[in-house]
């Protein structure tokens, strides 16, 4: 069936340094992608998304391109900020539009 | 516009125990879901309502069950409760109409410990 797998965490950064977190999911059709982010306590936000290959979904200086070649959908921040320590959940819409399947979750700790 | 509201906030039961989740949502979204998290498994869909007096089971829908009272609100019902159960409990809502477009929007979530 359908799946997203990205890649484990932690993902443990200082200040400003680069980050990358992968995501690929089972190249069924051609769907929808989201990231979606966790703050500590709180429900899950999107953050970004892509609905064609090719596409850039970007926000809060984060951004993922959907490559239909490598099935994947990695994000990206070129400066990363306490702020963004959180759990970032890649998705896909499957089944239609009424089924999100998510990856397990990456967590980021960016310290300062 | 709250978005997606749900209550409780937290809960804790004893095994066997009944209750149940509220979800609202003021978006006029046609679809609304649950979905349980649980640490390294993402989150896993429960049941979804594709419209107003639709329901439909997800992936993990054992001891759970749902209504969708009226477009606004998706309650999720335990009737009785397992340590199993113990988890974080999200609402979503989405307009579906969009097609590839549709995006889901998600409550703050109840966490619910069963003892």
């Amino acid at each position: 069936g359908d799946s997203v797998t990205q890649m484990e965490g932690p993902v443990t950064l200082s200040e400003e340094a680069f980050l990358t977190i992968n995501c690929t999911y089972t190249a069924t059709g051609y769907p929808s992608l989201f990231w979606y982010v966790q703050y500590p306590g709180e429900g899950l936000q999107l953050l970004l998304k892509a609905t064609k290959a090719d596409d850039k979904g970007s926000n809060k200086g984060f951004e993922a391109t959907y490559r239909k070649e490598t099935t994947s959908f990695h994000l990206e921040k070129g400066s990363v900020q306490v702020s963004d320590s959180a759990v970032y959940f890649c998705a896909r819409l499957s089944g239609g539009y009424n089924k999100l399947i998510f990856g397990a979750g990456t967590r980021l700790a960016v310290h300062p | 516009n709250a978005g997606v509201t749900q209550t409780p906030k937290f809960q804790v039961l004893k095994t066997g125990q009944s209750m149940t989740l509220q979800c609202a949502q003021d978006m006029n979204h046609n679809s609304m879901y649950w979905y349980r998290q649980d640490p390294g498994m993402g989150l896993r869909l429960i049941y979804y309502s594709a419209s107003e007096g639709t329901t439909d089971k997800g992936e993990v829908p054992n001891g759970y069950n749902v209504s969708r009272l009226n477009k606004r609100e998706f309650s999720l019902r335990l009737e009785s409760a397992a340590p199993s159960q113990t988890s974080v409990y999200f609402c979503a809502s989405s307009d579906t109409s969009l097609g590839r477009r549709a995006t889901q929007y998600f409550g703050p979530g109840t966490r619910l410990t069963v003892l």
